[in-house]
């Protein structure tokens, strides 16, 4: 199972709003509304941001969403903030019955 | 509150195996799945399998498949993941994962995660 495309890098200002992909296939992104993205700050564990597509747990700011089309998700930050500087992961299930990770995208705030 | 706490750092041989355990507290143990994710160093994260609690059940990554073994102990609300035939690029920070369950079903996300164990494998 080949992992997930994330671009290597994404930045925006304080304020902007910016946008992380994640291509996959017909078989995991494309074929199952169970996408998931995670937010890791160097040094901790992730922390799940979004599930389902475009469900957001308790606790998580309404700065955050996701959608998807076709066989590629985003996630987008709206309002940037100092503290989301952080790598950022989407994950999917797949038609294996196993769950693959992106490649990570580190986000920078200018 | 839920709680995984992982074992300590690790220093292994190549060809050696390693252990790590994953202690959950504040829920049902046997109620929700336990992923095991591996991160190598500066990389990114890796699915390697889960095992539900309950039954025992796994399904493992098929790259990890031969080489990796997912237990429980439901006395104690641990888990286990043992990796075999280390080699360097074995080298990483292994995580536990909770994988969320409600009313019996079970869904693909991870809502909590252990503080993650790192297994160094040198010579």
């Amino acid at each position: 199972q080949s992992a997930l495309t994330q671009p290597a890098s994404v930045s925006g200002s304080p304020g902007q709003s910016i946008t992380i992909s994640c291509t996959g296939t017909s078989s995991d992104v494309g074929g199952y509304n169970y996408v998931s993205w995670y937010q890791q700050h160097p040094g901790k564990a992730p922390k799940l941001m979004i599930y389902d597509v475009s469900n957001r747990p308790s606790g998580v700011s309404n700065r955050f969403s996701g959608s998807k089309s076709g066989n590629t998700a985003s996630l987008t930050i709206s309002g940037l903030q100092a503290e989301d500087e952080a790598d950022y992961y989407c994950s999917s299930y797949t038609s294996s019955v196993t769950m693959v990770f992106g490649g990570g995208t580190k986000l920078t705030v200018l | 509150q839920v709680q995984l706490v992982q074992s300590g750092a690790e220093v292994k041989e190549p060809g050696a195996s390693v252990k790590v355990s994953c202690k959950a507290s504040g829920y049902t143990f046997t109620g929700y799945y336990i992923h095991w994710v591996r991160q190598a160093p500066g990389q990114g994260l890796e699915w390697m399998g889960r095992i539900d609690p309950n039954s025992g059940g796994t399904n493992y990554a098929q790259k990890f498949r031969g080489r990796v073994t997912m237990t429980r102990d439901t006395s104690i609300n641990t888990a286990y993941m043992e990796l075999s035939r280390l080699r360097s690029d074995d080298t990483a920070v292994f995580y536990c994962a909770r994988g969320y369950c409600s009313g019996g079903t079970c869904r693909p996300f991870f809502d909590y995660w252990g503080q993650g164990t790192l297994v160094t494998v040198s010579s």
